[in-house]
């Protein structure tokens, strides 16, 4: 049974780019949540998307933009690359989007 | 919002120990998550937990509401045991009730 994947794994840009990362869930889950973890703290919550509507976002810029297709895998944009974006995003799912999250390994994204 | 502790922020010992992880939370929780995180980024759920013990192999969780703390054990250590373990409380009802830790940097040494 395919775990929570992301795409790509690794990606490097330059400031000013603009970037996309993806994720599929679980089968079944309905609920994709992203994250953005950066070096030597704990991850920190940028949006949750539940049945392709947005559930909650975390304060972060407008240029953190998310959504989620009608089979619930989910796409988050980042425009306007800044280096402090350099960092691990992880994509999370759950069914319900309440408990019982599944996490991805992450896309590490390296801003030069 | 939620405010989570772990002790130690780093931690080697040798392999074969018995190894314990704190984690301590202010708001009262629904669940908490242990996490593992390996070299290279990707995260594993070890345990999600809003009550009592749950046990995997040599892994061992505990949680005590009433003090707000929760610990992880990790019996006869190994070295593959080495990572990042973080714990993560959930307060809420959605992905932004998830308060992380910053993790404990474990690394068991042969």
């Amino acid at each position: 049974d395919a775990g929570v994947t992301q795409s790509p794994t690794h990606l490097i840009k330059t400031r000013g780019q603009q970037v996309t990362l993806r994720c599929s869930p679980i089968s079944g889950h309905k609920s994709v949540s992203w994250y953005q973890q950066v070096l030597g703290q704990g991850p920190q919550f940028i949006f949750q998307y539940y049945e392709k509507e947005e559930r909650g976002r975390g304060n972060f810029p407008d240029r953190f933009s998310a959504r989620q297709f009608p089979n619930y895998s989910s796409e988050l944009n980042v425009n306007a690359l800044l280096l402090g974006d350099s960092a691990l995003y992880l994509c999370a799912s759950s069914l319900s989007g309440v408990f019982g999250y599944t996490f991805g390994s992450g896309t590490r994204l390296t801003v030069v | 919002k939620n405010e989570v502790e772990q002790s130690p922020q780093n931690l080697t010992a040798q392999e074969g120990e018995f190894i314990t992880i704190n984690c301590s939370y202010s708001v009262g929780i629904s669940a908490l998550h242990w996490l593992q995180q390996h070299p290279g980024g990707g995260i594993v759920s070890l345990f999600m937990l809003s009550s009592g013990k749950k046990k995997h192999g040599r892994l061992i969780a505990t949680i005590n509401i009433q003090e707000k703390h929760s610990s992880l054990h990790i019996t006869a250590s190994h070295p593959r045991d080495s990572a990042v373990y973080i714990c993560a409380a959930h307060s809420g009802g959605g992905a932004d009730g998830l308060t992380f830790g910053k993790g404990t940097h474990l690394i068991i040494q042969p």
